[in-house]
């Protein structure tokens, strides 16, 4: 099936610890991003890559780095230095096309990250 | 920065009612996309406008791409319980060579059976 994966679902980490988010797509996608959503609010873009080895800052990059060494994967590790890390994170995917309908964006599950 | 204001924030209906929520901004968006989000999981895609002034459907959803190009509204009609969710709208933009969505605050449809 073609999609987008993220893990894992949930995830825990103690205060000071850096983890890595997983994002794996087979739609054969240019573009990924990665956005943060708090509770009762909508999303917000942390990072986006629209080729592999490039990337670029979001809204709300501090704190986060990405990497794109192949067109299928877009990982997000949260640093220590986030702030307020918990969060529900949510990876997306869209093709590079010369119009509108083909930049639209589809998002993966999402992995639910609890700072201890 | 760019913000949608979405509304009504939260709504509480019976079931079999129509349901409408809107998005403003005071920019312009070159497309509107409606996703729904359920509990724990990623927003699906249910709409995406691309022109100022379309009108479409998918089933019981209507939405519409304001004239103006910044707004946006959507309608469900006849609701039934697994409608229950959040609504997001967002408008998409060309910044710096990149598509970007910017999201509203989402509308959270509660159904009373």
């Amino acid at each position: 099936d073609g999609g987008i994966t993220q893990s894992p679902k949930y995830l825990f980490r103690k205060e000071g610890q850096n983890v890595t988010l997983s994002c794996e797509q087979n739609l054969n996608h240019d573009a990924m991003y990665w956005y943060r959503q708090d509770p009762g609010q909508g999303l917000r873009l942390i990072y986006y890559s629209q080729i592999v080895n490039d990337f670029q800052k979001g809204d709300i990059a501090e704190g986060y780095s990405v990497s794109r060494e192949k067109k299928e994967s877009f990982p997000l590790t949260v640093t220590s230095a986030q702030k307020n890390p918990t969060a529900f994170y949510l990876c997306a995917s869209s093709s590079r096309g010369t119009s509108f309908s083909t930049d639209t964006q589809y998002f993966g599950p999402g992995t639910r990250l609890t700072v201890l | 920065g760019q913000q949608l204001n979405q509304s009504p924030q939260s709504m509480f209906i019976q079931e079999g009612e129509d349901v409408s929520m809107n998005c403003t901004s005071s920019s312009i968006f070159n497309t509107w996309l409606w996703y729904k989000q359920e509990p724990g999981e990623g927003p699906v895609l249910l709409i995406a406008l691309y022109k100022a002034g379309e009108l479409t459907s998918n089933g019981r959803l209507t939405a519409q791409f304001g004239i103006t190009r910044k707004d946006s509204f959507l309608n469900i009609s006849a609701s039934i319980p697994s409608d229950v969710g959040i609504y997001f709208c967002a408008g998409q933009v060309l910044i710096q060579g990149a598509q970007k969505l910017v999201f509203g605050q989402g509308t959270r449809l509660t159904i009373n059976p």
